[in-house]
Formats: structure tokens, sequence, C-alpha cells
């Protein structure tokens, strides 16, 4: 296994439109996160699943926003309408649950989102 | 509610010079605490962590202890390289529940040879 993958790595879109990203989290992996990140900022949190159940979302993720995580692997990110405030760098990271005492989360390398 | 606090960048030194970055916290309850590095180009890498009071975490000549009585986890490396240069992000997880990562803001270190 090769790590969290993220798919696309960038994408342009023009303001109005949808976008979807995905995430492939480390196989084994059953928590996976959402963060969004802006230029000269640290990452911020957007939602997080454990399985398939989305179990916290941020007051960040508006009505725009929409995450799936259909059968517990892979996880989708949704944007509709978007912005030019939305343009930052996605970012997916995953976790397993039990390992002793801490939440160490892999971060995958993120899809960088331009609004023009 | 849970944040991060860390000193604001740039930071220039030169080659061998001795690092340090603070970074203090607030959390309810007994929070793991980490240092990320984002390299150029590059996704975030968990660089070190501690999961409790007085651990200390190291990597790469980079430590940091978690100190409870101060709310810090301050970054430390006694001699710098070129390579070094990046953004450090210090983080903590609430492991109480929800588990999410909150995040300081970064500081940029530059290295100059």
């Amino acid at each position: 296994d090769t790590g969290v993958s993220q798919d696309p790595r960038h994408k342009i879109t023009k303001r109005g439109q949808n976008v979807t990203f995905r995430c492939d989290p480390i196989s084994e992996h059953n928590r996976l996160y959402w963060y969004r990140q802006t230029l000269g900022q640290g990452p911020e949190f957007l939602t997080y699943f454990q399985n398939e159940a989305q179990l916290e979302k941020s007051r960040l993720l508006s009505d725009r926003f929409s995450a799936e995580r259909p059968k517990g692997s892979f996880s989708t990110l949704e944007i509709q309408r978007t912005e030019q405030g939305d343009s930052a760098m996605y970012l997916c990271a995953s976790s397993l649950e039990g390992q002793v005492s801490y939440n160490e989360q892999f971060f995958g390398p993120g899809t960088r989102l331009t609004v023009l | 509610g849970n944040s991060v606090t860390q000193m604001e960048g740039p930071v220039t030194l030169s080659e061998e010079a001795f690092l340090t970055i603070n970074c203090t916290y607030t959390a309810t309850g007994y929070p793991s605490l980490f240092w990320y590095v984002q390299y150029p180009g590059e996704g975030l890498q968990l660089l070190l962590k501690a999961t409790k009071a007085d651990d200390k975490g190291s990597n790469k000549g980079f430590e940091a202890t978690y100190r409870k009585e101060t709310t810090s986890f301050h970054l430390e490396k006694g001699s710098v390289q070129v390579s070094d240069s990046a953004v450090y992000f210090c983080a903590l997880t609430d492991n109480t529940g929800g588990f999410k990562t909150i995040f300081g803001a970064g500081t940029r270190l530059f290295v100059k040879a």
C-alpha cells in the first residue's frame, strides 16, 4: 500500500460549477477525514467518517458541500455552485481505530482547487 | 474549544544554527500532540508525536517535549540543514471524541547555506 491517494491533484473550474474530489485511504484504515488548507494557514477540519458513517461536520461545511463514504472505503467530497472563496487545497487523511493512545493521521497529497 | 498557537514566521537561520519553534495549546482532556512538516510542493508529513505529559517525541534530529504545566510543545533542533527548509505545523488531537486534528497556522523556516 502506498498511502493515501487523492484525485485529481489539481482542478480549475469556473464559478458556479460543481466539482467532486476522491480520496482513497490506506486500505485497513477505518477513519477518514477531510480538511481544507488556504494559503498561509494550517489545515482546517471539515468532516470525519468512521467506516461509512459521517460522525462530525464542521461549521465550515456549508450546504454546498457534501461528503460520502458509501462502502467505508474511498470517499468523495462534492462542492456545488463553487465560489471563489472555495479556492484552497483539500486534504484527505486516514487513521486506524484502536492505535494505542493516539490517533495518528496519514495525509494524502491534496487536491488544489482554483475557482475562476 | 481546542486551539493551537505557534510562533509566526518566517524564521531564517544559517546552516548549523539552533532552531526553536514555539507552540502552545488549549485543550480539554488529554490531547495527543504532533509536529507535521510540509516541504515545498509536497504533502503533510508527520515529524514527531507525543501522547502524554512529559513524553518527548523525536525524529531526524528534531525534538519536542509535551509540557502539561505550561501547555507547550516547542520544536527544537540543535543544528539545522538547508534541507530542513519547510513549513512546520504544530497540532493536537482530542482523543476523547471526534478525533479531528487542530492545526496551528504554520511556521515557515528558511535555512541559508
